[in-house]
């Protein structure tokens, strides 16, 4: 089965800082990688995607991420954060079946607090 | 086009219980899975609907069910409601089953189980 580990559960940093939010996934086969923002009281909000192609990927907001197939790991990175990016990430990955049925598992989330 | 709506977003329920959830996904988009978001066991997946059809489900007890209609709407129904039920419960659509298409969330039912 495939796994998510989220290397960090909260992320402090001042803002105008970098950042660097960890993703390690476990699987033996292709896979589709996904980086999803929560903001307090609202669903997930999809930040960006691997599928394929260029390693390294670009989102939403300013953020970007790199595919390691040899670490297997999708860190996900911003040069410079705003009190706006306080949130909670997740990392997730797809796991299909045979059938076409889809699911993301998700990380356990990292929490990151932007500081003025 | 409008995004996942969710209803109702907020929910109390008295511990054995059951309840109703309902999801409209995007127009257009047929498949529409459930996930469960707690503090400790994160997000879950709860099951995937495509054309009213139970796709694939994930690690819940019977108690947990849903269903689809023919315009693609779906309710997820938790009957015997327990206190550890209380969580965020988050519908999502894609267009296809097949292939890989993005997922789309809408802003979660909150059920509080007292």
């Amino acid at each position: 089965a495939q796994s998510v580990t989220q290397l960090d559960s909260q992320v402090p940093v001042f803002e105008e800082a970098p950042v660097e939010l960890r993703c390690n996934y476990s699987s033996s086969v292709s896979v589709y990688l996904f980086w999803y923002v929560q903001y307090p009281n609202q669903g997930l909000q999809l930040l960006l995607k691997y599928l394929s192609g260029s390693t390294l990927v670009k989102g939403i907001n300013g953020f970007e991420a790199e595919f390691n197939k040899s670490q297997t790991s999708f860190h996900l990175r911003k040069p410079s954060v705003h009190i706006s990016d306080t949130a909670e990430y997740f990392c997730a990955v797809s796991d299909q079946t045979q059938g076409g049925s889809e699911k993301l598992v998700f990380g356990k989330g990292t929490k990151l607090t932007v500081n003025p | 086009k409008a995004g996942v709506t969710q209803t109702p977003r907020y929910l109390i329920k008295t511990r054995g219980q059951q309840v109703t959830l309902s999801c409209s996904p995007i127009s257009g988009h047929r498949s529409v899975s459930w996930y469960q978001q707690t503090p400790g066991q994160g997000l879950q997946f709860l099951f995937e609907y495509f054309s009213e059809t139970q796709r694939n489900k994930g690690n819940f007890p019977g108690r947990f069910s849903g269903r689809q209609f023919s315009n693609s709407r779906s309710e997820m129904n938790v009957s015997t409601l327990e206190l550890g039920d209380s969580a965020l419960y988050l519908c999502a659509s894609r267009e296809l089953a097949g292939g890989h298409y993005e997922q789309y969330f809408g802003p979660g039912t909150r059920l509080t189980v007292t």
